[in-house]
């Protein structure tokens, strides 16, 4: 069964340095997402991303976050300078054209120190 | 904006059980979507069930099913034959008809005793 997969599964780094969070979406899907989960906090909507472009994104979304889709199968969450509280768990999304559901990565646990 | 609301914050339910997890919702919208995730201590997110909101019938996935009531904007989660491997947090999750970002509820823990 086709599937979400994000890399790394656990990413540790100091505060201040920009991180690179993968993901490669379901191949056939065209809506790409990323939502955001703070230890025991409820999944916070960060972006969406189609045709090559924002969709939408939360007013978590600052300057300092960017996505990419840089070939035809990973999308990308940069990090340009992370403070202590962008410790999460990140989680990709993906969802067909017209499909109604979205279909969730096993999420990438960043810790920032 | 749409907001949900899980007002249960821990569940607990004997294995072989039946147990309803609630969640209530407040829009403006008539065309939308509704939707049960599961986040086992794996943290992935586990779609459990859909309901769309023009339908009349409440959805049903084996021993997960719905009480869908729209004029309430009630969403219920019931699983019957409750077994260990259903304990997790429970997400209830809100989605425009013309959008497409989830909106979730703050979640409830249910753990399963044996």
């Amino acid at each position: 069964e086709p599937e979400v997969t994000q890399t790394p599964s656990h990413q540790v780094t100091q505060m201040g340095q920009e991180v690179i969070l993968r993901c490669v979406p379901i191949s056939n899907h065209l809506y790409f997402y990323w939502y955001r989960q703070i230890l025991g906090q409820k999944v916070e909507f960060l972006v969406s991303f189609y045709n090559n472009e924002i969709s939408e994104k939360s007013e978590i979304f600052d300057d300092q976050f960017s996505v990419e889709r840089p070939d035809g199968s990973n999308f990308t969450l940069k990090i340009r300078s992370t403070k202590l509280e962008d410790s999460a768990m990140y989680f990709c999304a993906s969802s067909p054209l017209g499909g109604t559901e979205a279909f969730f990565g096993q999420g990438t646990r960043l810790t920032v120190v | 904006a749409q907001t949900v609301t899980q007002s249960q914050p821990e569940m607990s339910v004997q294995e072989a059980e039946t147990v309803t997890l609630s969640c209530t919702y407040d829009t403006s919208e008539s065309d939308y979507y509704l939707f049960w995730y599961k986040q086992p201590p794996s943290r992935q997110m586990i779609l459990v069930i859909r309901q769309e909101a023009y339908k009349q019938q409440n959805a049903t996935e084996n021993r997960f099913s719905v009480n869908f009531q729209k004029a309430a904007k009630s969403f219920s989660l019931k699983i019957s034959d409750s077994q260990l491997g259903d304990a997790a947090m429970y997400f209830c999750a809100y989605r425009s008809g013309g959008g497409n970002k989830l909106v979730f509820g703050a979640g409830t823990i249910l753990r399963v005793k044996s």
